[in-house]
């Protein structure tokens, strides 16, 4: 079945350090790819997504690269800020499965950044 | 803010209970999904309404049931509450079956 595995955290970083969160997945069909954040106390914002492979995302200074030779959709901000802190979830939709557009999520990786 | 609302905020009941969680997709969005989200399990589909009718089911209890409404708000029914349901439960809306989600603040419901 389809599933998505995402790095361990907590990841601590300084503020305006390089940020990385590795995410690979498997998937039956033509998955397309999602970047959720979660900020403290609220619901899951969508920051970006890919469809097909060798698009790139971008939002807010994240980018992520639908890789289909490494099955990976890996989470980079050059300069990460305070504000940056949160949970990022990784996640993907395949109805190749069961002709539904659900989203199967990762385990959620957090994000500390210190001043 | 999303424009996905769910109510309530906070639910705290005993084992044993039936409690009902609302959501109010963002104006024009048919379809509504059910997660739930567990330090345990992390965050799970639970089911899938389109129009009023159900579309697709995940690791759903049959303790749990859910309806979409001819106003297309829907209700997330749990019965025969354990311990083990206290989680936070999302609601999310998209305009058709295949678009973009969107997320609401969730339900935390807590079971003692």
């Amino acid at each position: 079945g389809n599933s998505v595995t995402q790095m361990e955290g907590p990841v601590t970083l300084s503020e305006e350090a390089f940020l990385t969160i590795n995410c690979t997945y498997t998937a039956t069909g033509y998955p397309s790819l999602f970047w959720y954040v979660q900020y403290p106390g609220e619901g899951l914002q969508l920051l970006l997504k890919a469809t097909k492979a060798d698009d790139k995302g971008s939002n807010k200074g994240f980018e992520a690269t639908y890789r289909k030779e490494t099955t990976s959709f890996h989470l980079e901000k050059g300069s990460v800020q305070v504000s940056d802190s949160a949970v990022y979830f990784c996640a993907l939709s395949d109805p190749s499965e069961d002709s539904s557009y659900k989203l199967i999520f990762g385990s959620g990786t957090r994000l500390l950044v210190r001043p | 803010d999303s424009g996905v609302t769910q109510t309530p905020k906070h639910l705290i009941t005993a084992t044993g209970q039936r409690v009902t969680l609302r959501c109010s997709p963002r104006s024009g969005d048919l379809s509504v999904y059910w997660y739930q989200q567990s330090l345990d399990q992390g965050l799970q589909f639970l089911i899938q309404y389109y129009n009023g009718e159900e579309r697709a089911k995940g690791n759903i209890l049959e303790r749990f049931s859910a309806q979409q409404f001819p106003d297309l708000h829907s209700e997330l029914n749990l019965s025969s509450l354990e311990l083990g349901d206290s989680a936070l439960y999302f609601c999310a809306s998209s305009a058709t079956i295949n678009s973009e989600q969107y997320f609401g603040p969730g339900t935390r419901l807590t079971v003692t």
